[in-house]
C-alpha cells in the first residue's frame, strides 16, 4: 500500500523558469493538502484541494502560485517564475476525507532549490 | 490568531535518559493537537493527536502527550530515549473548521530538534 508519493524529490531552477511539483495521494484518498517549510521553519499551510476542487487557498501566495487536482492523475503544485525565495521543501499529505481522523499522511517533499 | 510555540528549537540528551518537548498553543475553542516527528530528508510522520477526553495520549514509538487547558499546553514526553529518536519534532494545532470539515489546515511550530547523546 503506497503511501503519498511526490516527485521529484529534489529540483533545481534558475529564476524565471517554472517549477511544476507532483503529489499522488495515499490509495483510497481524495483530500490533499500543500504544505511549504521554509529553512528553520515549520510547515505552513498552502492549499487545500479535492478532486478538481480546490476547497481552501487562504496559504497561496497571491501571484505565481497555483495548484489542481485534476479528476484523474496527480496534484500538481505549479510556481512560475520562480525567485531564490521560493527555495524551501514543499510537501504533499493526504487524507480521505470521510470519518475524518485528523490524520495526515505526509509526503517526502519536493525540495525546490532557485539559483 | 492562532499559533504555536515550540520553545526549545534544539536539545540534546543522553540515550536511555528521560525527554520532554515543550508545546504551548494559542487557540479560542477546543484544539485538537498533534505531534509529527520528521527523520532528516524524510516527510513527516504522526506520533500521536489529541481531539477530546483522555487527557494523557499515547501514541507510537513509546512516545505520549499531555493536554493540559489550563497551561494551554501539550507536551510530548518519552520515559526512555533512543538513538533512533533523534530527529525533529513538530507540534500542531487544528486550525478553525478542523473538525468534521475534512480540512487540513493544521498549524505547525518550528519545531524542536533532538539529538541524542551515545
Amino acid at each position: 500500500n503506497a503511501g503519498v508519493m511526490q516527485n521529484p524529490r529534489h529540483l533545481v531552477r534558475r529564476r524565471g523558469q517554472e517549477a511544476r511539483l507532483r503529489c499522488s495521494p495515499m490509495k483510497g484518498h481524495s483530500h490533499v493538502y500543500w504544505y511549504r517549510q521554509l529553512p528553520e521553519e515549520g510547515l505552513k499551510f498552502m492549499v487545500y484541494l479535492q478532486k478538481e476542487n480546490i476547497i481552501d487557498e487562504s496559504g497561496m501566495p497571491k501571484e505565481r502560485f497555483s495548484a489542481e487536482f485534476p479528476k484523474e492523475g496527480p496534484s500538481i503544485l505549479r510556481i512560475q517564475q520562480v525567485v531564490r525565495g521560493d527555495s524551501a521543501a514543499y510537501f504533499c499529505a493526504s487524507s480521505s476525507g470521510q470519518g475524518n481522523t485528523g490524520e495526515l499522511f505526509f509526503g517526502e517533499g519536493s525540495r525546490l532549490t532557485v539559483l | 490568531a492562532q499559533s504555536v510555540t515550540q520553545p526549545d528549537i534544539h536539545i540534546t540528551v543522553s540515550e536511555g535518559a528521560s525527554l520532554e518537548l515543550r508545546c504551548n498553543y494559542s487557540y479560542g475553542a477546543t484544539p485538537y493537537l498533534f505531534w509529527y516527528v520528521q527523520s532528516p530528508g524524510q516527510g513527516l510522520q504522526l506520533l500521536l493527536k489529541y481531539f477530546s477526553g483522555d487527557t494523557l495520549v499515547q501514541g507510537i514509538k513509546g512516545f505520549e502527550a499531555e493536554f493540559k487547558r489550563s497551561q494551554s499546553s501539550f507536551n510530548l514526553r518519552k520515559p526512555s530515549v533512543h538513538w533512533s529518536d533523534a530527529a525533529e519534532y513538530f507540534c500542531a494545532v487544528g486550525a478553525p473548521g478542523w473538525y468534521g470539515g475534512s480540512q487540513g489546515n493544521l498549524i505547525f511550530g518550528k519545531g524542536t530538534k533532538l539529538s541524542v547523546k551515545p
